[in-house]
């Protein structure tokens, strides 16, 4: 069975920073392309960034420069680092395969 | 960057038949941008109902089909049930670099 299970999600405070973890089981990070995508409160969802097997990575414009996504292939766990973080990156954020979703981590960014 | 769009909101009756849509504004969607079609329930995860504009999950109920359709990629439901009621997002793949989603159809089951 495929799970994916997020975690590191919490309250920061506007310009801090938080890593996510998303731990893989029956599923190989490495070997698939995986992205992260985030859903602020009532609205839809929203790309935010992927990782291809082959290290290639890309982002949203609305994240580019702050958020970076790695997978460690040892662990299988994919990661977004999330600096410089402003209110409006307050959202549940999923890591996806995307065939397979997590059930996701709320990020607050509130002072 | 390019804007994808469905229709905000549709019904359709138990039992019927019912076909979302999801356009962009770059031109024709088409077999190149994989459309994805994702169904999320109140409260809960998405869960990928389509891949690649057609391909099915093992979890995929067989009432749900993808397809393009007059240059769009589109999600059929033949014989709707009271359980599809949810929220639909596609995705769209730009040259791989660039993902986006539609901004969500709210199908009703009335």
């Amino acid at each position: 069975e495929v799970q994916l299970v997020e975690s590191g999600g919490g309250l920061v405070q506007p310009g801090g920073s938080l890593r996510l973890s998303c731990a893989a089981s029956g599923f190989t990070v490495s070997s698939n392309y995986m992205s992260w995508v985030r859903q602020a409160p009532g609205k839809g969802l929203e790309w935010v960034s992927v990782i291809y097997s082959g290290g290639s990575t890309y982002y949203a414009d609305s994240v580019k420069g702050r958020f970076t996504i790695s997978r460690d292939n040892s662990k299988n766990t994919l990661y977004l680092q999330m600096n410089s973080l402003r209110a409006e990156d307050t959202a549940v954020y999923y890591c996806a395969s995307p065939s397979y979703w997590g059930q996701g981590t709320l990020v607050t960014v509130s002072s | 960057q390019a804007v994808v769009t469905q229709e905000p909101s549709l019904t359709v009756s138990p039992g019927g038949t019912v076909t979302l849509t999801c356009g962009s504004s770059t031109g024709a969607v088409t077999s190149g941008h994989y459309p994805y079609w994702f169904q999320q329930k109140p409260g809960q995860a998405p869960r990928t109902l389509i891949y690649d504009t057609s391909n099915k999950h093992s979890w995929t109920p067989a009432r749900f089909s993808g397809s393009l359709l007059g240059g769009k990629a589109a999600l059929t439901l033949s014989g709707a049930q009271p359980e599809d009621e949810a929220e639909y997002y596609c995705l769209l793949s730009y040259s791989g670099a660039n993902w986006v989603f539609g901004g969500g159809t709210k199908l009703t089951v009335l």
